[in-house]
């Protein structure tokens, strides 16, 4: 199957900072790609969808300011958490997909961001 | 009401259970239907893809009703290994691409 990879698998930061998580797509375009953040014990929750070449669209409650997603290329995009605070820490994953409605998402490893 | 819906469990069944999952969506938009598996910690993978004429993968049973926007997963014969969270996912077309994820419904499976 195709293959999205993640990276970095864990970032350990400090409050204040900002952290770049990649994503990209090794075998396929991407013409779409999906953030969300997962708390623990919760359900994944979509924070924005990017397509290649235009401004991501964001869920209602998460700041674009805060969360930066580019989209430059078919096979990668990147979010920014920007000035982290601890209550940032999360598990963050992106999914990729193809322009085909009937195609599957497919997933990053996921990152597990710890801000201290 | 949110998009895709599904009863978060946790449903606790001994091995050899048959159990079934539901998930109901609410945009008549949907196009594509597909069942993840997500282990504790880890990222979603997809278990299968969900057809009109339902479809079936051993000991996993899928099957779709468009009239009632619902959605449903069978697993026949629980493993220990069965145990993960289940999630129902829905791509659909509003405006641009959009894929859902439900909640997802907790199994866990005991000896």
């Amino acid at each position: 199957g195709a293959v999205v990879s993640q990276h970095p698998s864990w970032v350990i930061c400090k409050s204040g900072t900002s952290v770049k998580i990649e994503c990209r797509s090794l075998d396929f375009q991407a013409t779409t790609m999906f953030w969300y953040r997962q708390f623990p014990k919760q359900s994944l929750m979509l924070m924005a969808t990017s397509n290649e070449g235009s401004k991501a669209t964001y869920e209602q409650g998460v700041e674009k300011d805060k969360f930066l997603i580019n989209h430059a290329s078919l096979t990668l995009s990147t979010l920014t958490v920007t000035s982290a605070h601890p209550e940032d820490s999360s598990f963050y994953i992106c999914s990729a997909r193809d322009g085909q409605m009937n195609t599957e998402a497919f997933f990053g490893q996921g990152t597990r961001l710890t801000v201290v | 009401r949110k998009e895709v819906e599904q009863d978060p469990g946790p449903f606790n069944v001994p091995e050899g259970a048959t159990v079934a999952f539901n998930c109901t969506y609410s945009n008549s938009a949907s196009q594509s239907f597909f069942w993840y598996r997500q282990d504790c910690r880890k990222e979603p993978k997809l278990l299968m893809s969900v057809y009109s004429s339902g479809n079936e993968d051993g000991r996993f049973t899928a099957q779709l009703n468009r009239a009632s926007q619902y959605i449903s997963l069978l697993i026949r014969d629980s493993k220990l290994s069965d145990s993960a969270t289940y999630l129902c996912v829905v791509n659909m077309r509003t405006g641009g691409f959009k894929t859902i994820f439900g909640a997802g419904t907790r199994l866990f499976v005991k000896a």
